[in-house]
């Protein structure tokens, strides 16, 4: 069974950049799209965007000059970049793993951590 | 302001049978198929139907979707305490090259 797990700071400061990691086990990111989705507390889900294993990308239009994604093959990673971070990018960050063919739905998901924004 | 349009809230009695709609456009659900998502408080959410109507293991068949044009709908019969949570409808929008969700239903089973 694939499983996900996000890591990194639960606080980061104004101007910062947020980075956080998923660590994928029963399974390889090879052949799958990944993805991260965000939820601010109290409110709904926004995509932020997917990295495919070959190491293409695709983000959210509204946070793109803001987000890097990458992947660690050899670790089973892939990482989050969001850059000069407000208390509006407060949020639980979620890792997803998306379909082999089509990055529209989101089967695994990881638990979710959050991110506060505060000085 | 979400793309997708969901209604805040839903409620029903056990037993009963409850839906929850989603209304995109063109560049979305128009053209695209749609997935539903639960999310029980404090939890990850949770794919409950792909491919507009589609089931995967282990998702009870008292949940089942439906499109139509620009809209669909998440059916849920037989209504169980245990169904109370928060419903996201998304789809991948062909203008924005992205996923987009909908606001969430908070369904409440009374």
């Amino acid at each position: 069974q694939v499983q996900l797990q996000e890591s990194g700071p639960g606080l980061v400061k104004p101007s910062e950049t947020l980075s956080l990691t998923c660590t994928v086990s029963g399974g390889s990111i090879s052949s799958y799209y990944w993805s991260w989705i965000r939820q601010p507390p109290g409110k709904g889900l926004e995509w932020i965007g997917y990295i495919y294993y070959t190491g293409s990308t695709n983000y959210n239009p509204s946070l793109k000059s803001r987000v890097t994604m990458s992947e660690d093959t050899s670790k089973n990673q892939f990482s989050l970049k969001l850059s000069s971070v407000t208390a509006a990018d407060t949020a639980v960050y979620y890792c997803a793993r998306a379909g082999s063919s089509s990055a529209d739905y989101f089967d695994h998901w990881g638990q979710g951590t959050l991110v506060t924004v505060s000085s | 302001q979400s793309v997708l349009t969901q209604p805040p809230s839903a409620s029903g009695t056990p037993g009963q049978r409850v839906t929850i709609s989603c209304s995109g456009s063109s560049s979305n659900i128009g053209r695209n198929t749609v997935i539903w998502y639960q999310q029980l408080p404090g939890t990850a959410p949770k794919l409950l139907i792909h491919t507009n109507n589609q089931r995967p293991s282990g998702v009870p068949d008292r949940f089942s979707g439906s499109k139509s044009g620009t809209s669909a709908s998440l059916a849920l019969s037989g209504l169980q305490s245990e169904d109370e949570a928060d419903y996201y409808c998304a789809a991948w929008d062909d203008s924005l090259k992205g996923v987009v969700f909908g606001g969430g239903t908070k369904l409440t089973v009374l």
